[in-house]
């Protein structure tokens, strides 16, 4: 079973904040992704990383910034918050590069930006 | 162009009856994966099968099984004797062929919500 972490689950935030989701793995995955996924269901990668001290953009621009400086870590950072960035936020991680790796998925943060 | 498209976004059927999920996907390269993930409402997306481009038999895991077909680009998934418990979203994807970085991401579909009455 996959051990993939994500806190908080659900999120309620003013406009102008700074926040932080939480995302870790214990089971020593190289490569880590963030997805943005809108109420109509498309998931929308925003952040990928394929070890420590690398960050790449995903597909879908956007606002927040990730770091990897442990492998099993990978927190995104919205600097000021705005109702834009209400969406579910979902982490996942895959052993490597291999095409043939699944990824597995965190539970999703619910982010509401009010 | 690499593409994975879900056309039907909603599917409603009562429970018991059979059901398939399409899947057609566009890649240029000749090895390739496939996958399918179900996304209850609970959120997480769970994996639920990997197909290479060198396999097309057919597979069955207990009321699922899936149908690839490399001469129309298809990745079908049929659920047979549906149950509630079956009621979610369901993802097609494709692995990325680009090398370096990105090798190992994933193009989604746009999934299809299904929902089984009792």
């Amino acid at each position: 079973e996959a051990d993939i972490y994500q806190t908080p689950r659900y999120l309620v935030i003013g406009t102008g904040k700074k926040i932080t989701l939480e995302c870790s793995q214990t089971m020593g995955h190289d490569k880590m992704y963030w997805y943005q996924q809108d109420p109509g269901m498309e998931l929308h990668l925003i952040h990928y990383s394929y070890g420590v001290n690398s960050t790449e953009k995903g597909d879908l621009s956007s606002e927040s910034t990730v770091s990897r400086i442990r492998t099993e870590h990978f927190p995104l950072t919205l600097e000021s918050a705005r109702p834009s960035h209400t969406s579910q936020y979902l982490c996942a991680s895959s052993e490597s590069t291999a095409r043939n790796n699944e990824q597995f998925f965190g539970p999703g943060t619910r982010l509401t930006v009010l | 162009a690499q593409k994975v498209t879900q056309a039907q976004t909603e599917i409603s059927v009562v429970e018991k009856e059979d059901v398939t999920l399409d899947c057609v996907y566009e890649t240029r390269d000749t090895t390739y994966y496939l996958f399918w993930y179900k996304q209850p409402p609970s959120g997480e997306l769970v994996f639920l099968i990997r197909r290479n481009s060198f396999d097309e038999q057919n597979e069955i895991s207990g009321r699922y099984s899936w149908n690839f077909q490399k001469s129309t680009s298809s990745f079908n998934f049929t659920i047979t004797a549906s149950q509630v418990v079956d009621s979610a979203v369901y993802f097609c994807a494709l692995s990325e062929v680009n090398y370096g970085g990105s090798q190992g991401n994933l193009i989604f579909g746009k999934g299809t919500k299904l929902s089984v009455k009792p």
